[in-house]
């Protein structure tokens, strides 16, 4: 049962333009979610997060929103540049008795066309 | 500082072999964790230290074994390979278990045939 769920395997953007990455999820318990990004050969990144009580969180380009009623989040790059051009994982945190464990979405590849 | 590092970058094991992937932290990190990465599957939690001598089964730990070496390391161990074992496998650290933000090594591409 997957519930981090990135339904979209792959986006392609021209550079300059917006780049929309989305993640769903089923676990209502779920109270803080982050996006890291991958590129190959290399580990994830960790690149922007957001907890429960927020719906935006701004870092520059990066912009999170979560829409809690939805159980959705997404990643907004404006503009999006050709080194953006990578794997996006979407992961999601439950407070438990044994700490925080992240559980990771299937990622969206992001290839931004110069 | 070399943050998370990784032993090996790449190896290949018959079925039924044995061996022990190696990650070192550098950042004074409390909690340190494994996992592995399969296509259309993202990564997947296969045990975590929250901190030095404790350690407790992930989401997938059935084939593996792990040891905290100590603050710095933590191993993950294959006792008898099988192909279903082929994946990249990725260490990460975190200051405590409650940290959100994990730090990745550069991962071991592990194929068994």
């Amino acid at each position: 049962d997957q519930q981090v769920k990135q339904n979209s395997p792959s986006l392609s953007v021209q550079e300059g333009r917006i780049s929309i990455l989305n993640c769903d999820y089923t676990n209502s318990m779920f109270d803080y979610f982050l996006w890291y990004k991958k590129y190959p050969a290399e580990g994830p990144t960790f690149l922007i997060s957001i907890s429960s009580i927020k719906d935006k969180n701004e870092d520059g380009r990066f912009t999170v929103f979560l829409n809690k009623s939805a159980k959705h989040l997404s990643l907004h790059i404006v503009p999006s540049q050709p080194g953006d051009s990578a794997v996006y994982f979407c992961a999601a945190s439950a407070l438990s008795s044994s700490g925080d464990k992240l559980t990771f979405g299937t990622g969206t590849r992001l290839a931004v066309r110069p | 500082n070399a943050g998370v590092t990784q032993t090996p970058k790449f190896q290949v094991l018959k079925t039924g072999q044995s061996m022990t992937l190696q990650c070192a932290q550098d950042m004074n990190h409390n909690s340190m964790y494994w996992y592995r990465q399969d296509p259309g599957m993202g990564l997947r939690l296969i045990y975590y230290s929250a901190s030095e001598g404790t350690t407790d089964k992930g989401e997938v730990p059935n084939g593996y074994n792990v040891s905290r070496l100590n603050k710095r390391e933590f191993s993950l161990r294959l006792e008898s390979a099988a192909p279903s074992q082929t994946s990249v496998y990725f260490c990460a650290s975190s200051p405590t278990v409650s940290s959100y933000e994990q730090y990745f090594g550069p991962g071991t591409r592990l194929t068994v045939t």
